[in-house]
């Protein structure tokens, strides 16, 4: 059965902070892994990484996938207010199979 | 292009009752799934398709009903409504697995 464990579960910041939320997986016949951000609504994509060790950027927000070691982080620089979320991993196949979640808090 | 849409965004159910939740998509999508979220838990699928006339479980199915008669429509029948189902549900669809996937805004369900 497929699995995505993320840490940490919650975490706390400074705006201007820089975090890093991690994703491990186990899956069968992996071919993607997908960031999420989920405010107080559906949950909106950030990236696909299908590569090992190719950094997808958007802003302030990057993430790189290590294909052999099973795992993604995703990271977040100059944090502000606005990025307060949870943040969700998914390896997508005929469904999608979410990690649990990192609920971040920025706070001013 | 409306995406996914879901009704209604709010219910209250009493406990026995049945319902459905509606979802369509208007992008041609294969794939569609259905999830819960339950406060401080991550989504958990219900029921996924990957086409019309063919579903299967996801992780926590009881009390669910799924169909798939059309590629646009899948909606998910709660059977007798208990207050453990009390939780948000998402909707979404993929034209290709592997890929990200589109979400319905969700449906806060409340069973009394």
């Amino acid at each position: 059965e497929d699995k995505v464990v993320q840490s940490p579960l919650s975490l706390v910041v400074h705006e201007g902070d820089t975090v890093t939320l991690n994703c491990s997986y186990e899956v069968t016949n992996f071919r993607s892994l997908l960031w999420y951000k989920q405010e107080k609504k559906a949950p909106t994509f950030l990236f696909m990484l299908t590569s090992s060790g190719i950094e997808k950027k958007s802003g302030r927000l990057s993430s790189i996938l290590d294909k052999k070691e099973l795992f993604s982080i995703l990271n977040i620089t100059a944090t502000q207010t606005g990025d307060s979320a949870v943040y969700l991993c998914a390896v997508p196949s005929s469904r999608l199979t979410f990690g649990e979640g990192t609920q971040l808090t920025v706070n001013p | 292009n409306a995406g996914v849409t879901q009704t209604p965004k709010f219910q209250v159910l009493k406990t026995g009752q049945s319902m459905t939740l509606q979802c369509a998509q208007d992008m041609n999508h294969e794939y569609m799934s259905w999830y819960r979220q339950d406060p401080g838990m991550g989504l958990r699928l219900i029921h996924y398709s990957v086409g019309a006339g063919i579903t299967d479980q996801g992780e926590v199915p009881n009390g669910y009903n799924v169909s798939r008669s059309t590629t646009e429509d899948f909606p998910l029948r709660l059977l007798s409504a208990a207050p453990s189902q009390t939780s948000v549900y998402f909707c979404a669809s993929n034209q290709r697995p592997y890929y990200g996937y589109t979400f319905g805004s969700g449906t806060r369900l409340t069973v009394v």
